[in-house]
Formats: structure tokens, sequence, C-alpha cells
């Protein structure tokens, strides 16, 4: 299994509303990233997990929180987002989270916030 | 900072045909990687090629070869017999050697492949 899945596929949500994005993978790695992607721009990094150890912040606003429960799941808990947060939003994994190690994507969540 | 720039926002190649796309980037470390990625119509992003810096010999997979030149930080990707499959925006991306978890795109190239 090389695969990395989000849930929900697509996410429309008020600025008073409390969501959750869900990503899981099977591969057995040991690092998990949030990613932002706005449209026609690359990703950015939001977040890292190393050993489900967050080790990567990237000052972002404290409406986002990152969870992950265990090796294989990561979470990303949205509250009181602003519609500038409107993105896809993208999650990987790598095996080690080593330097040069491929990262694999999933097909993320496309966030409107209303 | 390291940064990367990709100065081609569009580009199209006729089906069997060769297109390269360009990447420059902007380090004083001698330690780093270099990825260009592809992201289909579809979204999920997909590792194309990779390359290690102290390696001299220029990464290839298939179809898809890259001309590293380190002195001039060049990093292009070139695409061999073009297939409507290879249609997506690519992303040449920045890592440093010592460091996972920064890793930097540049602005991406859509390429569009016309049969």
């Amino acid at each position: 299994d090389t695969e990395v899945t989000q849930t929900p596929k697509h996410l429309v949500m008020g600025m008073t509303n409390k969501k959750s994005l869900k990503c899981e993978q099977h591969m057995g790695h040991r690092a998990m990233y949030w990613y932002k992607q706005k449209a026609k721009k690359p990703p950015e990094l939001m977040f890292v997990y190393s050993y489900e150890k967050l080790s990567i912040n990237e000052s972002v606003p404290s409406r986002f929180s990152p969870e992950c429960p265990n090796s294989s799941l990561l979470n990303l808990h949205l509250h009181a987002l602003q519609p500038e947060d409107s993105a896809l939003y993208l999650c990987a994994s790598s095996q080690e989270g080593l330097a040069g190690d491929e990262q694999f994507f999933g097909p993320g969540t496309r966030l409107t916030v209303l | 900072a390291q940064t990367v720039t990709q100065s081609q926002p569009e580009m199209s190649v006729q089906e069997a045909e060769t297109v390269t796309l360009s990447c420059t980037y902007d380090t004083s470390e001698n330690n780093y990687y270099l990825f260009w990625y592809k992201q289909p119509p579809s979204r999920q992003m997909i590792l194309v090629i990779r390359q290690e810096a102290y390696k001299q010999q220029n990464a290839t997979e298939n179809r898809f070869s890259v001309n590293f030149q380190k002195a001039a930080k060049s990093f292009s990707l070139k695409i061999s017999d073009s297939q409507l499959g290879d249609t997506a925006m690519y992303f040449c991306a920045f890592m440093m050697g010592y460091n996972n978890n920064d890793m930097r795109f540049g602005a991406g190239t859509r390429l569009t492949v016309k049969p």
C-alpha cells in the first residue's frame, strides 16, 4: 500500500465552525506533513511530525491545531478560520523523516471558508 | 534563505516531442537535495525525479532526466517522448541536506502535452 488517504475531499465551513481534516498512511512511515496550497501556487509547509512529535511549526496561526495520535494518522483541527484560509490542504508522509526522503502526498482536502 | 525559481509559468509540447523545464535555486550550502514533483489535474503530487547535490551524475528515470549544473545552481527537467499523461503542473523543490523538514517549492510550470 503506497497510498496516503485524506478525508474529507471537500469541506465547506463557516468562520465559527470547528472541523477536522484527517490523513492516514499504512506505509510504516514515521514522518508526516501538512501543507497548504492556494490556487495556482506551490505548497507551503505548515507542520511536520517526526516519530509522532511535532518538529516544525512554520509560525502557523493557532486556529490550526495538528494532532498525531499514532504514526499512521494525522489530524488537522480547524477553528475560527478566516476566508483567506480557503485552500487545498495536502498531507504527506516520508519513511524516516530524513533529508532527501521522498514525500508521498495525499490527494488533498479542498477547504472553503465562508 | 533558499529560494527556487521556475521562470516558465506555462509550456506546451506536442505528443512524442521533447521538452525541457527550467529551475534555478539559490543556496550557500553544499549539501542538499533537489526534486521534481508532478501534480496532475487530479491534484495528487508524485515524485518524478530526485538529485543529490554531491552526485555529479545526472539522475534519470525512464523518459525523465535532469541537467544538474551545481556551479550555475540550475536543475532542469527534460521529458522525452512526451505523453498526454505528462500534462500536469511541475514543481521544482529544494531540501537542505541536514533538515528534511523544509522542502521549498518553486512556483511551478504548467505543462500541456498536445495530441
